[in-house]
């Protein structure tokens, strides 16, 4: 069973569209992130979630909107897409915000905005 | 959280140890150190961690010096599937994310 799981892998769109990218784990996990990883290949946090209340807001456009439902979904939702908007994004979970956790990534989204 | 280097690139045979150097001079004493990995095109992939002491696991061993500032990463038997960039991170009690650097590239040849 995949224990973090993101849909959609791959994500193509036109500049200006809305679009959602959508996480799960199944780990019984208290804490879930988001991470960008642009062309350079750095990786960097955008938001973090423990028990659906948001704890990290990295500098990160408006225009990104995470959003918790339950403990075990973290889905991201983009408006107005821009061509800077194209990065893989990876979802990430751990027990909890303890020192010493560690944390557990999904496979990415690839999001490719024309 | 203290910054960490690490060299870009590393070769190594296959089935030879591969050694994965990392400084960490500013390291303070709550913080620990940590390695993930990431094969190409997938998600980084906790390898190991320590505070203080040496630590190993089924995938690896992670040696820190005593004062601290240095730690070694060690597959002892390199595989080609060990291919990928090797993340040195160090992350405090009080940093929830973990905060990705360059790496090193790690080729295991045949």
């Amino acid at each position: 069973d995949t224990a973090v799981s993101q849909t959609p892998k791959y994500l193509v769109t036109q500049m200006g569209n809305d679009k959602s990218i959508k996480c799960e784990q199944n780990l019984g996990h208290d804490t879930m992130y988001w991470y960008k990883q642009d062309s350079k290949k750095f990786l960097k946090i955008m938001f973090s979630y423990n028990n659906k209340e948001l704890i990290i807001n990295e500098t990160v456009p408006n225009r990104f909107s995470p959003k918790s439902p339950d403990k075990a979904h973290l889905n991201l939702h983009i408006n107005s897409l821009e061509l800077g908007d194209s990065a893989v994004y990876f979802c990430a979970s751990s027990q909890d915000l303890r020192s010493g956790d560690t944390q557990y990534f999904g496979p990415g989204t690839r999001l490719t905005v024309l | 959280d203290a910054k960490t280097t690490q060299p870009t690139s590393m070769d190594c045979a296959e089935g030879r140890a591969a050694n994965l150097p990392c400084n960490h001079s500013t390291i303070s004493g709550n913080e620990y150190v940590y390695w993930y990995r990431q094969i190409h095109s997938q998600g980084p992939q906790y390898i190991i961690h320590g505070l203080k002491n040496n630590e190993t696991n089924e995938m690896a061993s992670l040696i820190i010096t005593e004062d601290r500032k240095s730690s070694t990463l060690i597959l002892p038997h390199a595989t080609l599937r060990d291919t990928a960039v090797y993340y040195c991170i160090v992350r405090s009690n009080s940093g929830y994310a973990l905060n990705f650097g360059k790496g090193t590239s790690l080729l295991v040849t045949p």
